[in-house]
């Protein structure tokens, strides 16, 4: 079974610029979130999705940040205008719904996109 | 608001030593997972605990569940190189929500 995939994996940007981070999920997982995870710390959840509605953006900063799902598949997530402090790997991860199929509540996380806003 | 705190929070060590790692809140968990996290990789979880008192085995690691179901420990017995990593607890916190600890940087020494 493929992994969760993200890209790019690395993105250096400049302040004020945009950049978008791509997400494809593990095939049949309903719910998808997107984390950052600053260097050395845990990682803090953006956003949650449920197929294509969203759950909870409590932390996601909307001035800035964006993030759809379309299709209820794949994700993007997207900052404009960059800030010094955006600088993090950004973590998608996703899970089947508890109970289907014997499923307990695992998250498959990605490699992570690491961005460095300069 | 929940919080996951955990300690130490880096810890390095000689291969073959044994440490611990813990995790605590001051909120009551249904549950707790444990994730270990390489350079350069995503969280890849380890365990989840949901019984209050409850230990889990994995090979080398021992995983306990505090009785009151707000904390959390993990054992490594005999650490190696390869247990290196961000280890991180985490505990739901919502429909299918997580909320993650501080993490323990842990490095192995040959």
């Amino acid at each position: 079974e493929a992994g969760v995939a993200q890209s790019p994996r690395y993105k250096i940007i400049e302040k004020r610029q945009s950049v978008a981070f791509w997400c494809n999920p593990i095939s049949g997982h309903a719910t998808l979130y997107w984390y950052q995870q600053i260097l050395g710390q845990g990682p803090k959840l953006l956003i949650q999705f449920q197929n294509n509605g969203v759950v909870d953006d409590s932390q996601l900063p909307k001035d800035r940040f964006s993030a759809e799902r379309l299709k209820g598949v794949d994700s993007t997530l997207k900052i404009q205008p960059a800030k010094l402090e955006d600088s993090a790997v950004y973590l998608c991860a996703s899970s089947v719904i508890p109970g289907l199929a014997g499923e307990t509540e695992t998250q498959y996380f990605g490699p992570g996109t690491r961005l460095l806003v300069l | 608001t929940q919080l996951l705190e955990q300690s130490p929070q880096f810890l390095s060590i000689q291969e073959g030593e044994n440490l611990t790692v813990y995790c605590n809140s001051s909120s009551v968990f249904s549950s707790l997972q444990w994730y270990r996290q390489e350079p350069g990789e995503g969280p890849v979880l380890l365990v989840t605990v949901v019984t209050g008192g409850e230990v889990k085995k994995l090979k080398r690691l021992t995983f306990q569940f505090g009785d009151a179901r707000k904390d959390s420990s993990l054992h490594i017995t005999a650490a190696q190189p390869g247990d290196t990593g961000l280890y991180l607890c985490a505990g739901p916190s919502g429909t299918y929500k997580y909320i993650f600890g501080t993490g323990t940087r842990l490095k192995v020494l040959a």
